[in-house]
């Protein structure tokens, strides 16, 4: 089976602007996580997607957003860009139930200038 | 609440020793506890997962040791190598989110 894959790899924007990020979960997973990863705050935990809605939200203001697709697909949304948005952003994708293992993609660098 | 702590940052270990890693959290309703291994351009993989109701947890080099009354868990890298080099994070959830620790980075000499 293939991977997680995300695209762009790499992104380079400016404050002000916005970005959409996109998650190709596993084949057969219907649950897509988001995570944000600095070197300063580690790993958080941004949203999760399953079946279409969202089912779980971390602590990230409201400029953060997602949508899931009907064949799982997940698209990520950073409006008004700050400095400090600069990270690598993670999807990952699981089966849907709790506590299934999740299968995380190479991320996408983004850097806000 | 929500946090888990682990540490050290670092680690160095010899090729051949043990190398071990140690989390601690706040919130009991957490029930499932994976560890995570990242490489340099890569996205984390799961390494080994325990749930609150086994105190250990073993396969091949990898165990974790889960101690539910002092709230803390560790992973022991037995045998440690130069391909173990990697920052690993340990999680914790209730469900789907997971929760991470700072991570660790860890670097094996050979």
């Amino acid at each position: 089976k293939a991977g997680v894959t995300q695209t762009p790899r790499y992104l380079i924007k400016t404050r002000g602007q916005q970005v959409t990020l996109s998650c190709s979960p596993i084949s057969g997973h219907r649950s897509v996580s988001w995570y944000q990863q600095t070197p300063g705050q580690g790993l958080q935990f941004l949203f999760e997607y399953f079946s279409e809605t969202q089912r779980n939200k971390g602590n990230f203001p409201g400029r953060f957003s997602g949508r899931q697709f009907s064949n799982s697909r997940s698209e990520m949304n950073v409006s008004t860009l700050e400095l400090g948005d600069s990270a690598l952003y993670l999807c990952a994708s699981s089966l849907g139930g709790d506590r299934e293992t999740q299968y995380f993609g190479p991320g996408t660098r983004l850097l806000v200038l | 609440q929500q946090q888990v702590k682990q540490s050290p940052q670092s680690l160095i270990v010899q090729k051949g020793g043990i190398s071990i890693i140690n989390c601690a959290y706040e919130n009991t309703a957490f029930d499932y506890f994976p560890w995570y291994q990242q490489f340099p351009g890569k996205g984390p993989a799961l390494l080994i997962a325990i749930r609150p109701d086994v105190s250990e947890k073993k396969e091949g080099r990898f165990t974790i040791s889960f101690n539910k009354s002092a709230k803390q868990f560790s992973l022991h890298i037995m045998d440690s190598q130069p391909g173990d080099s990697a920052t690993y994070f340990c999680a914790a959830t209730t469900g789907t989110a997971l929760i991470f620790g700072k991570g660790t980075t860890l670097s094996v000499s050979s």
